[in-house]
């Protein structure tokens, strides 16, 4: 199975930061690649897919990049709404479809 | 609207079964993966299961390999997670979302909740 790690696990940053989150893969998975959020309570929402592909209706402060086994999520200006954890996931090969650990981004 | 609506959990004794239902609604499900996910209380994300259109092909988590069943109803719109032998480990929130495969999971339930505990 490929495994998932993240990092760093949490991070506190200020609105207005530059947010940079990595996601490492245990082998290759070429750009298939996910990004989620998720508040408190809530479910988690798709914010990048294919490494790079911004989903629908999400805003473009986020962005993603990498491929292979190395990938990251930059939060270009950090807004009140951002404070949240954020999960990578590999779909490149199944099962599993294996979720990284998580990255917790808090106000500091 | 796109919408996933999760329903069936509850308390259960070690041992026991539930049966989770997923109901879709605003797009059609036959042109869709789907996947239940699950999270722990306090922890991360989990794949649990996952089917394909048609129901022909099901893929799961080792750990529920053999005591849980996924399985769709197309004609009604719905998807099922039927769980066995349960174990206090198995206790989280329960999400069904839809699954673009590559593109990632799109579209999310609100979760519902199973605990398993004497």
């Amino acid at each position: 199975d490929i495994q998932m790690t993240q990092s760093p696990s949490s991070v506190s940053a200020s609105v207005g930061d530059r947010v940079t989150i990595t996601c490492r893969a245990s082998q290759g998975i070429s750009s298939w690649l996910a990004w989620y959020q998720q508040k408190p309570g809530k479910a988690p929402k798709l914010l990048i897919y294919a490494a790079s592909s911004l989903q629908s209706g999400v805003p473009s402060r986020f962005s993603g990049s990498g491929s292979g086994t190395d990938f990251t999520l930059t939060i270009s200006s950090l807004q009140p709404e951002d404070f949240a954890t954020y999960y990578c996931q590999q779909a490149n090969t199944f099962p599993p479809f294996t979720f990284g650990p998580g990255t917790k981004v808090d106000i500091k | 609207e796109v919408q996933l609506e999760e329903s069936g959990g509850g308390l259960v004794q070690p041992g026991g079964s539930l049966r989770l239902s997923c109901a879709v609604s605003g797009f059609i499900s036959t042109d869709y993966w789907m996947t239940w996910v699950r999270q722990a209380p306090g922890k991360g994300l989990e794949w649990v299961a996952n089917i394909n259109q048609d129901g022909s092909d099901k893929y799961y988590v080792d750990s529920v390999r053999g005591r849980f069943t996924m399985s769709r109803d197309n004609a009604k719109n719905s998807l099922y997670l039927q769980m066995n032998s349960l174990r206090a480990e198995d206790t989280a929130l329960y999400y069904c979302a839809r699954n673009r495969r590559l593109s990632g999971m799109d579209v999310w339930g609100q979760g519902t909740t199973v605990t398993v505990s004497s």
